[in-house]
């Protein structure tokens, strides 16, 4: 059980939007800890997606963005294409875990 | 270009040993912290250690504390991961990271992966 919570999967198809959720507590997300994204794609190492909330690193494509809300927060992906399909995960610090990073579950994004 | 490049995995008995290297390039190594991530088969991933620029803070996930050893040598640009008492759950590649500076630990992020090496605990 992870300590932040993602969706096992979403879908849709080429062009269409679709948004990644993660959410924490005020342990974590909640207690203004920054969110990272990152992206891994089938049978490789993952690659930072979105960094500080909202940021992306040169060369990811404006059409990855992120946000920050509350306890949770999302990842939403516009004009899908179909080397979008992977595995996306949100990461976080957790106050009331000594020294740690975490890791929400992941969600598989299948691109109809 | 930021190179990781891991070594040191394999098969062992539950129990046993063995350390973990990764090799750094392309960036300014001792300006930088490091970090362990693992990914069991098929699962997601699982931050499992975090070293300072000098070495002298370290990290642990509660799964390994007590039995995994992060440490560096900033004049090899390498950093390694020691680990004992190994038991099946924690099969797993394991990445070796490089962490950006925020400005906060809290707030850090991984800005370059490398590409894992295999760690497989069996009888």
């Amino acid at each position: 059980q992870s300590v932040l919570t993602q969706p096992p999967s979403v879908s849709g198809a080429p062009g269409q939007r679709v948004t990644i959720s993660c959410t924490g507590s005020s342990s974590n997300i909640g207690a203004h800890y920054d969110v990272h994204w990152y992206q891994q794609l089938p049978g490789t190492a993952p690659k930072l997606l979105i960094f500080g909330n909202t940021n992306r690193p040169s060369g990811v494509p404006d059409r990855f963005s992120g946000s920050k809300s509350g306890t949770s927060a999302s990842l939403v992906i516009t004009g899908l294409q179909a080397e979008d399909e992977a595995d996306y995960y949100c990461q976080s610090y957790d106050s009331s875990l000594s020294g740690s990073w975490v890791f929400g579950g992941g969600t598989k994004l299948t691109v109809l | 270009e930021v190179q990781l490049v891991e070594s040191g995995g394999g098969l062992l008995q539950p129990g046993g040993s063995l350390r973990l290297s990764c090799e750094a390039s392309g960036f300014s190594f001792d300006n930088s912290a490091l970090a362990w991530v693992r990914q069991a088969p098929g699962k997601g991933l699982e931050w499992v250690s975090g070293i300072s620029v000098n070495g002298e803070i370290t990290h642990y996930a509660d799964s390994v504390k007590g039995r995994f050893t992060i440490s560096r040598d900033n004049s090899n640009n390498a950093l390694y991961l020691q680990m004992n008492s190994l038991r099946a759950e924690d099969t797993a590649v394991y990445y070796c990271a490089k962490v950006a500076d925020s400005g906060s630990y809290y707030n850090d992020y991984i800005d370059y992966w490398g590409q894992g090496t295999l760690v497989t605990v069996s009888s």
